[in-house]
């Protein structure tokens, strides 16, 4: 069966270090991964976005990896700050599907003590 | 949320009755999807619309129907809603040029 899963449900690290996050799937193609924020009450925001053929991708304290062979992208917050602290979505594009017909996981809840 | 609202914000409905939840953008983009969110099932896709009368399903269409007359708005209705439709709905946008979505605020609706 098709899945995309976020290893864990939540996350709790100490300010200034680096937050990883893990989003895995199994059984699908993807195009494109994207990663979302969503604080409580609000609708997800857009952060970044990387193609089936990149390896990476920065913007400012936050970096991406993609590895269409292990089939797990990587979500990294470096310096992390307590207002970094939320729910975090991945979501796959994946070939054949209709454009912005996306797949999101369930998000891990990111909590980054001062 | 620039750019995107849904109305009503809140709704709480009687079990059997029909419920129509609105998104409206000021974005001028051709896509425009809706989605639910639970507890421990993440964002679904409900329908889309690429264009203006054109739509399809998503994952999780049963018991829901969607209408765009107008480029800027793209409804939500429930025909009859049922308890298990107790969600909180999210309305997107976005440009078939960029893959980015834009989400709106989020309606609550809860089926009593």
């Amino acid at each position: 069966s098709q899945k995309i899963e976020q290893n864990s449900e939540a996350l709790n690290i100490q300010e200034g270090k680096t937050a990883t996050l893990t989003c895995n799937y199994t059984n699908y193609s993807p195009a494109y991964l994207q990663w979302y924020r969503q604080d409580p009450g609000r609708g997800p925001v857009f952060l970044l976005l990387i193609r089936e053929n990149e390896k990476e991708k920065r913007k400012e304290r936050l970096k991406v990896t993609f590895d269409t062979t292990l089939k797990q992208s990587l979500f990294h917050i470096t310096a992390s700050q307590p207002a970094d602290s939320a729910t975090y979505l991945c979501a796959l594009q994946n070939y054949g599907g209709s454009q912005g017909n996306l797949i999101f996981g369930k998000g891990t809840k990111l909590s980054v003590k001062p | 949320d620039a750019g995107i609202t849904q109305s009503p914000r809140h709704k709480v409905t009687e079990t059997g009755t029909p419920v129509t939840l609105r998104c409206h953008q000021t974005e001028n983009h051709r896509y425009m999807y809706w989605y639910r969110q639970d507890p421990g099932h993440g964002l679904r896709l409900i329908h889309y619309s690429y264009g203006v009368k054109d739509t399809d399903k998503g994952e999780v269409s049963d018991g829901y129907s969607v209408s765009r007359s107008k480029t800027e708005d793209f409804l939500l209705t429930l025909e009859s809603a049922t308890s298990s439709q107790t969600s909180v709905y999210f309305c997107a946008i976005s440009d078939p040029r960029i893959y980015e979505q834009y989400f709106g605020p989020g309606t609550r609706l809860t089926v009593t």
